[in-house]
């Protein structure tokens, strides 16, 4: 079975440029997730899809951060313009259900974004 | 609200010593609970996870860890540690929805041969 496969893996822009990060979720899962790992932190979550609606966006700094999911499977995740602390690895995620009791969550293996 | 507490940020063991990572919960209803490790430049792996049932989880790569409601405690742990087991784990808590989830900060585990 096929994980979750993001691009790119590393990129690196000016501040005030725009940077696009796709994912692709395992097939067949209805969840994305869209995480924003710094440097010796824990994964934050900026959102969360159930198919192509969102059910969580409360932490994704709408400004500058958006994301789509359109047909409910591949999903963008984009920054513009982007800031020095937007340096981060960006973990895309999906799960089977949607409020499932003991879902687990699969990481892709992230888009590395330094930011200078 | 859940929350997780990751005592320790930084780890070393010595190659075959006992691997203890700490996990303490603060969760208004019974949670679930998840180990996951990061290997340098990957993603986060599962490597165990409590829903119900027995308390003492096997996970793959020899490690386990044991829910202690008591304690609010999820500690992960391994009888002898490798070299290959160097990397980061994450503890993350999830209500019964299963959709919420909150990592803690991370603890970085180095294996000195």
């Amino acid at each position: 079975e096929a994980g979750v496969a993001q691009s790119p893996r590393y990129k690196i822009i000016e501040k005030r440029q725009s940077v696009a990060f796709w994912c692709n979720p395992i097939s067949g899962h209805a969840t994305l997730y869209w995480y924003q790992q710094i440097l010796g932190q824990g994964p934050k979550l900026l959102i969360q899809f159930q198919n192509n609606g969102v059910v969580d966006d409360s932490q994704l700094p709408k400004d500058r951060f958006s994301a789509e999911r359109l047909k409910g499977v591949d999903s963008t995740l984009k920054i513009q313009p982007a800031k020095l602390e937007d340096s981060a690895v960006y973990l895309c995620a999906s799960s089977l259900h949607y409020r499932s009791s003991g879902n687990t969550i699969y990481f892709g293996e992230g888009s590395w974004l330094t930011v200078v | 609200a859940q929350s997780v507490t990751q005592l320790g940020s930084h780890v070393s063991v010595s190659e075959g010593a006992l691997v203890l990572l700490r996990c303490n919960y603060s969760s208004s209803v019974p949670p679930y609970l998840f180990w996951y490790v990061q290997y340098p430049n990957q993603g986060l792996q599962l490597l165990l996870k409590y829903t119900t049932g027995a308390t003492l989880v096997k996970g793959i790569n020899g490690f386990e860890a044991e829910f202690k409601k008591s304690e609010t405690s999820f500690h992960l742990t391994k009888p002898s540690a490798h070299m290959s087991d160097a990397a980061e784990y994450f503890c993350a808590v999830s209500d019964q929805t299963g959709n919420q989830f909150y990592f803690g900060t991370g603890t970085s585990l180095t294996v000195i041969p």
